[in-house]
């Protein structure tokens, strides 16, 4: 079965610090991959997806940045982090004949200070 | 662009009683509608899911109808428990080449009160 691993699951960075999240995925073969992110109480915006290594597709204008070194992982990052990045970052995939469904992983909680 | 309004966005109901969300979407091309429920702190589980060749489909006390001339779609609880608290989330897509990009409704919070 698949199964979707993100860490670290909280973080407390400051404002202008570096950010780096990760997102692995097992038991699939070419997944694609989407990185979500969710204010406290709203609802999911989508940031990055990808469908395949190497290949990344930004929504949306930001100072954040994703890569997708192998098949299943899909990096998050940030050269310096504005107080407005804080929020729930959530990875999520989607494979084969069923590439409509995305599952999410756990998340991690980010509070920029 | 596309878009998906969700209503209500908070709602209360009694446990037993039933409760419906219900969501309209604006690219008629649609053809996946999906169901999250996300309880506090937690990740978003899809719950239930209708394609567009299919009316309604049901799942034990869960149930989606589609609506694709108005564009619209709905999720059905009946006999609620309190265990159904939580965030839940419609959503639409269509196929585009290999990635299906999925449009989110802003959330309906539902509480049930023992």
């Amino acid at each position: 079965s698949q199964t979707i691993h993100q860490w670290p699951a909280t973080l407390v960075q400051p404002v202008g610090s570096p950010l780096s999240l990760e997102c692995t995925v097992e038991g699939t073969s070419n997944p694609n991959l989407y990185w979500y992110r969710q204010a406290a109480g709203r609802g999911l915006q989508l940031l990055f997806y990808s469908v395949g290594i190497g290949q990344i597709s930004s929504e949306v204008p930001q100072n954040l940045s994703a890569s997708r070194p192998q098949d299943r992982q899909f990096i998050l990052s940030s050269k310096k982090l504005l107080l407005s990045d804080s929020g729930f970052y959530l990875c999520a995939w989607s494979s084969g004949d069923r590439r409509n469904e995305q599952f999410f992983g756990p998340g991690t909680r980010l509070t920029v200070l | 662009g596309e878009n998906v309004e969700q209503h209500p966005s908070t709602l209360s109901v009694q446990e037993g009683d039933s409760a419906v969300i219900k969501c309209t979407y604006s690219d008629s091309a649609s053809n996946y509608f999906p169901w999250y429920k996300q309880e506090l702190g937690k990740r978003p589980q899809l719950i239930i899911d209708i394609r567009s060749n299919v009316g309604e489909k049901k799942d034990q006390r869960i149930a989606v109808t589609l609506n694709k001339t108005a564009k619209h779609f709905s999720l059905h609880i009946t006999e609620t428990q309190p265990e159904d608290s939580a965030v839940y989330f419609c959503a639409a897509s269509r196929s585009s080449g290999g990635y299906n990009k999925l449009i989110f409704g802003a959330g309906t919070r539902l509480a049930v009160h023992p």
